[in-house]
């Protein structure tokens, strides 16, 4: 079964950097995922694609300050030089035929 | 630019049915899956179904599988989410957000709340 795993919770102060993690269940950790990005009381947003090996797309407009890289069946999302508007929750998402699946979201404080 | 809107915010009484649109626009329409995603208050993300405007053919998540049907019209770029048999459980923000295949939901629309109660 194709499961996204995310820890709840992450926090790191303004101008600090902070990773996130989203592990694919066993059999899957050639899958590529996506990260979303949902700020309070708006509707998701598209950060990236990122593949198996690291290499990764970013949708429009996303800034520089977010990275993925990939290990294994871990698949992370570095944000840098954290910003206010950082403080959000991120969901991970992948896809198989006729069906999407996301991880439970881990929720970012800016401290 | 790429543009998926929806149609406003709807109150039902439990039992009922309602009928949730998203309207595409900046792409061509019948290139781009569109799926309905979930959100009920406090909670994350839940993927509900897929339909391929190109054709029609949809797949919907087991747990909604005989009370949701979408629909789409291809004169008016529209798709349609109608769910039945309405529960306060299902008072939740609902999604529209495209993808193609091999690749993630890339655009989403604003968002349409659906509160069920009595």
């Amino acid at each position: 079964q194709l499961v996204l795993t995310q820890s709840p919770s992450a926090s790191a102060s303004l101008g600090a950097s902070v990773k996130l993690t989203c592990t694919l269940s066993s059999g899957h950790s050639s899958y590529a995922i996506a990260w979303h990005q949902q700020q309070p009381e708006k509707g998701p947003q598209y950060l990236m694609k990122l593949n198996s090996d690291g290499s990764h797309s970013k949708g429009d407009g996303i800034p520089d300050r977010f990275s993925g890289s990939s290990s294994g069946a871990e698949r992370y999302l570095t944000i840098s030089s954290l910003q206010s508007e950082d403080e959000a929750d991120y969901y991970c998402q992948t896809w198989g035929t006729d069906i999407r699946v996301f991880g439970t979201g881990t929720k970012v404080t800016v401290l | 630019q790429v543009q998926l809107v929806q149609s406003g915010a709807e109150v039902k009484k439990p039992g009922a049915s309602v009928k949730v649109s998203c309207k595409a626009s900046g792409y061509t329409f019948t290139n781009y899956y569109i799926h309905w995603v979930r959100q009920a208050p406090g909670q994350g993300l839940e993927w509900m179904g897929i339909i391929n405007p190109s054709g029609g053919s949809t797949s919907y998540a087991q747990k909604f599988q005989g009370r949701v049907t979408m629909t789409r019209d291809t004169s008016t770029r529209t798709v349609y989410m109608e769910m039945s048999s309405l529960r306060s459980e299902d008072t939740a923000v609902y999604y529209c957000a495209r993808d193609r295949f091999g690749e993630p939901l890339d655009y989403w629309g604003q968002g349409t709340l659906v509160t069920v109660s009595s």
